[in-house]
């Protein structure tokens, strides 16, 4: 069975301030793609990344970074130097390689609010 | 716009009654994605079609859902016989290719069932 845990319901910080949103995940697969979208007050979702199963290397993409450690089956996000802007609830998911359909799975979200 | 629209925005309806819900995926995307997204129940994989062919259906809620899509762009997501535990917001996105290169999101289609 896949899930997708994000411990964090809710989590309030100041403006500048670095944070990191924290996804664990189970699966029986050995290859697989986990992925974290953003889903801001406008409710639009925004895809913000993928990342093999076989890749373990750490992605940075501005102000946003990814550290993903398979012993562990984790793939947290960090937002450095946080902004007003990055309020948003944030999902991570999972799936099989090579497989889109139902195995598809959603973490619960964790609402994340910047306070200026 | 060139992104991925979805009509109705909102659409009301009484229980018993079919609906369908569109999408139009950004052009020259051959990969399309519907989503659930309900209070309560959080997102929700439903189907993906890679240019007009759906291979797994098995994420689909009920026999009740249905979907296809056309000449590898507009799809259709269909419920017929709705129930009051369908009401969500459908969420359609498109890729270039399929295997999740950066999907594109429209702005979902608020279904609420009476």
């Amino acid at each position: 069975a896949q899930k997708v845990t994000q411990a964090q319901t809710e989590i309030s910080v100041v403006e500048k301030e670095d944070v990191t949103l924290d996804c664990v995940y189970e699966t029986r697969d050995t290859t697989y793609y986990l992925f974290w979208y953003k889903q801001p007050p406008s409710g639009e979702l925004v895809f913000l990344i993928r990342r093999n199963s076989f890749d373990e290397q750490n992605e940075i993409s501005g102000r946003y970074s990814w550290n993903f450690q398979k012993s562990t089956s984790s793939f947290n996000f960090t937002i450095t130097a946080s902004q007003v802007v990055d309020s948003a609830v944030y999902f991570c998911a999972l799936s099989p390689f090579g497989n889109y359909g139902q195995n598809f799975v959603f973490g619960p979200g964790t609402r994340l609010s910047v306070l200026p | 716009g060139a992104g991925v629209s979805q009509s109705p925005s909102n659409k009301v309806t009484e229980k018993g009654k079919d609906v369908e819900l569109r999408c139009d995926p950004i052009s020259g995307h051959t990969a399309l994605y519907w989503y659930r997204q309900s209070l309560g129940q959080g997102l929700e994989f439903l189907i993906y079609f890679q240019g007009n062919s759906a291979p797994d259906k098995s994420g689909l809620p009920s026999d009740r859902f249905s979907a296809e899509r056309t000449g590898g762009s507009v799809s259709t997501l269909t419920i017929q016989r709705t129930q009051q535990e369908d009401s969500a917001v459908y969420l359609c996105a498109s890729s270039l290719v399929l295997e999740y290169n950066e999907q594109f999101f429209g702005p979902g289609t608020r279904l609420t069932v009476l």
